[in-house]
């Protein structure tokens, strides 16, 4: 069963700094991983997604997230972060569940901060 | 478009009680999914319908839980009687196609307590 895993609970970042929100998969076959970020009060937002390709992924709000395969990794970036990009971030790989469908295994999320 | 809504918000029982959570998806969305996240852990899967057949109940926790799609529109996910054990936040997503590649919009979710 493939799983992922977010080793930090919370991340705290000054402003104008760069942000790195880590992520590491487990999965059998390829992976198609996935980033959310759910605002207070808001539902989950996507932000990017790596099918295949590029291991380095844009996405929206200035994110992009790196595909490491050999360290089956997928980080979270952004150069510089702002105030606004305080959130709860989720990570997913999706997977073929035996029933046949796409579903998404996340992981238990981080708590981004940044301070002014 | 009008994103994915759902209501209620925020919904507090007693234990016993029942609940009906509802889930509007995106215009033309054929998939609905539903998820739950119980305080500080991971968002787990609970079911997918396509239209308004189940594709897979897997992740349903017990026969408290019945979710129906009826006409392949909106989605109801009822908890019957609800226990401590229920209380988290439910969202629903949906997507156009079940490629791997599409992804699936949530909506804000539906916080339920159980008390």
């Amino acid at each position: 069963a493939q799983s992922v895993a977010q080793p930090e609970d919370q991340v705290n970042v000054a402003e104008g700094n760069p942000l790195t929100v880590k992520c590491t998969y487990s999965v059998s076959g390829n992976p198609y991983l996935f980033w959310y970020v759910q605002y207070p009060n808001r539902g989950l937002q996507f932000l990017l997604k790596y099918i295949t390709g590029d291991n380095l992924v844009k996405g929206s709000y200035g994110f992009e997230a790196e595909f490491n395969k050999s360290q089956t990794s997928f980080h979270l970036k952004k150069p510089s972060a702002l105030v606004s990009d305080s959130a709860l971030y989720f990570c997913a790989v999706r997977d073929l569940s035996e029933a046949g469908s796409y579903q998404l295994t996340f992981g238990k999320g981080t708590k981004l901060s940044v301070i002014p | 478009e009008a994103g994915v809504t759902q209501f209620p918000s925020h919904s507090v029982i007693e234990k016993g009680q029942t609940v009906t959570l509802r889930c509007d998806p995106i215009s033309g969305h054929d998939n609905l999914y539903w998820y739950r996240r119980v305080m500080g852990k991971e968002i787990k899967f609970l079911l997918h319908f396509v239209k308004e057949s189940k594709q897979d109940e897997s992740g349903m926790p017990n026969n408290r839980f019945l979710a129906e799609r009826t006409g392949g529109t909106y989605s109801t996910l009822k908890v019957q009687p609800a226990e401590l054990e229920d209380s988290g936040v439910y969202f629903c997503a949906s997507s156009y196609s079940t490629g791997i590649s599409y992804e699936q919009y949530f909506g804000p979710g539906t916080r339920l307590t159980v008390t």
